[in-house]
């Protein structure tokens, strides 16, 4: 099965500020199938990006996405209050579909 | 807004059948093109995949939990479940429920915490 990587383990930031998370494969992943989502504690995580790039309905343009092969990276330009939390990437053009172990995205 | 909430015993003991059940409201179990899907994640681990049912009834399970996992559907009260049997401590996690388009997870139940302890 494919090993998704994300770096770093915690990223502590302040509002305003850009951040930049990275995911990265054990194998090729086809850019078709690379998510992100956000999770919150009591929450259901939020999808916020699919297909690599395409941000899902609502989700601000803030949050883009990119990359290709076995590295794909999340931005969010400018950290809002409501942007802390728990970020992790999951691939699902290979079976089974698999997750990264997550980013913690957290108060500076 | 389609909604899922995942419900079912807390507590399981060793070696017994872990059966939950997700009720899906502001869409059917039973239409369109979806993957009714359940996803664990144990305590400081990822998130794991176990499987998912289609509408049309077929399955698709984690080769790891394959031999203990069955998935179904009631139309009839636009549920889908998932049986995980002989559960070990090693099973202990929150279980998800979730909706797959087939290009994305797009949207998750909160979750319920299942424990394995005599």
């Amino acid at each position: 099965e494919i090993v998704l990587t994300q770096s770093p383990g915690t990223l502590s930031l302040s509002p305003g500020e850009r951040a930049t998370l990275s995911c990265r494969a054990s194998q090729t992943v086809s850019s078709d199938y690379l998510a992100w989502f956000q999770h919150k504690p009591g929450q259901a995580p939020r999808l916020l990006i699919y297909g690599t790039s395409t941000r899902a309905t609502g989700i601000p343009a803030r949050f883009s996405g990119s990359g290709s092969g076995t590295d794909f990276t999340l931005t969010i330009s400018s950290l809002e209050p409501e942007d802390f939390g728990m970020y992790y990437c999951q691939q699902s053009g290979s079976s089974p579909q698999t997750f990264g172990q997550g980013t913690k995205v957290e108060t500076k | 807004q389609v909604q899922l909430q995942e419900s079912g015993p807390g507590l399981v003991k060793p070696s017994e059948a872990l059966s939950l059940t997700c009720t899906v409201s502001g869409d059917s179990v039973s239409r369109g093109s979806y993957f009714w899907t359940w996803i664990r994640q144990p305590a400081g681990k990822r998130l794991e995949w176990i499987g998912h049912i289609y509408t049309s009834g077929g399955t698709n399970y984690n080769p790891s939990l394959k031999s203990r996992v069955t998935m179904s559907l009631d139309t009839s009260k636009n549920q889908f479940s998932l049986k995980l049997t002989s559960v070990t401590a090693a099973d202990t996690a929150v279980y998800f429920c979730a909706r797959d388009t087939y290009s994305s997870i797009d949207y998750w139940g909160r979750g319920t915490l299942v424990t394995v302890s005599s």
